[in-house]
């Protein structure tokens, strides 16, 4: 099956700066690659994802870049605000159900 | 993500006692899913269903079961066999209908079972 990983777990950024988060996933056959963000108690909710078509993703502060030949992706957040403070979850998509195996997690803290 | 709702939202289970976590969707969604969240972690996927009358195990289904006999409604029951059942659940829904290779999934508000 699939494998998903994550870094890094704890991130804590000034705000205004930019925060980037990794992964990397095991199995090339994986296509679509979201990221959800959850917040304390909440159920998590999606951000902004990437097919494997696609390079790179823009969606105004939130950014999603896409290496294939790496298996790798990661995750951009520019000019930070404390209401980007979370945890941040990556994921991939493989299977006829297209089940996602999560990463573990970054917890984002962006301080004023 | 709003038509997706979870019940109850707090549940309290004693050792030995069989619980069943209501997942219903309004949203013609042909898939559905649980996910387990303890602290600090991700999610790890329970069950899944692609169509009524069908589903398959994820990665952690033992002590867990499901039924799917409408399309709208997805109940995990959590047995006694599930040896640390205190967690964060989350049910999600997605469709797998138009283009191929994709599938946003919609969480619910989750359930969190605390075993006593």
């Amino acid at each position: 099956g699939e494998n998903v990983e994550q870094h890094p777990s704890t991130l804590s950024v000034q705000e205004g700066d930019s925060a980037v988060i990794k992964c990397t996933y095991s199995d090339s056959a994986s296509n679509y690659f979201p990221w959800y963000k959850q917040e304390l108690g909440k159920r998590p909710q999606l951000i902004i994802d990437i097919r494997s078509n696609v390079g790179e993703k823009k969606d105004q502060r939130i950014a999603v870049t896409l290496n294939k030949t790496a298996k790798h992706f990661s995750l951009h957040i520019t000019e930070t605000q404390p209401e980007d403070s979370a945890v941040y979850f990556c994921a991939a998509s493989l299977g006829s159900a297209r089940q996602l195996t999560f990463g573990s997690g970054t917890q984002l803290t962006v301080l004023p | 993500d709003g038509g997706i709702t979870q019940s109850p939202k707090y549940l309290f289970r004693k050792e030995g006692q069989n619980v069943t976590l209501s997942c219903e969707q309004n949203l013609n969604h042909d898939a559905m899913y649980w996910y387990r969240q303890d602290p600090g972690q991700g999610l790890r996927l329970i069950y899944y269903s692609q169509i009524v009358n069908d589903f398959q195990k994820g990665d952690i289904a033992e002590g867990y079961s499901v039924s799917r006999e409408k399309k709208e409604s997805f109940p995990l029951t959590v047995t006694s066999a599930q040896k640390n059942p205190t967690a964060f659940y989350l049910c999600a829904s997605g469709t797998l209908q138009g283009e191929s290779s994709y599938n946003e999934q919609f969480f619910g508000p989750g359930t969190r079972l605390t075993v006593l």
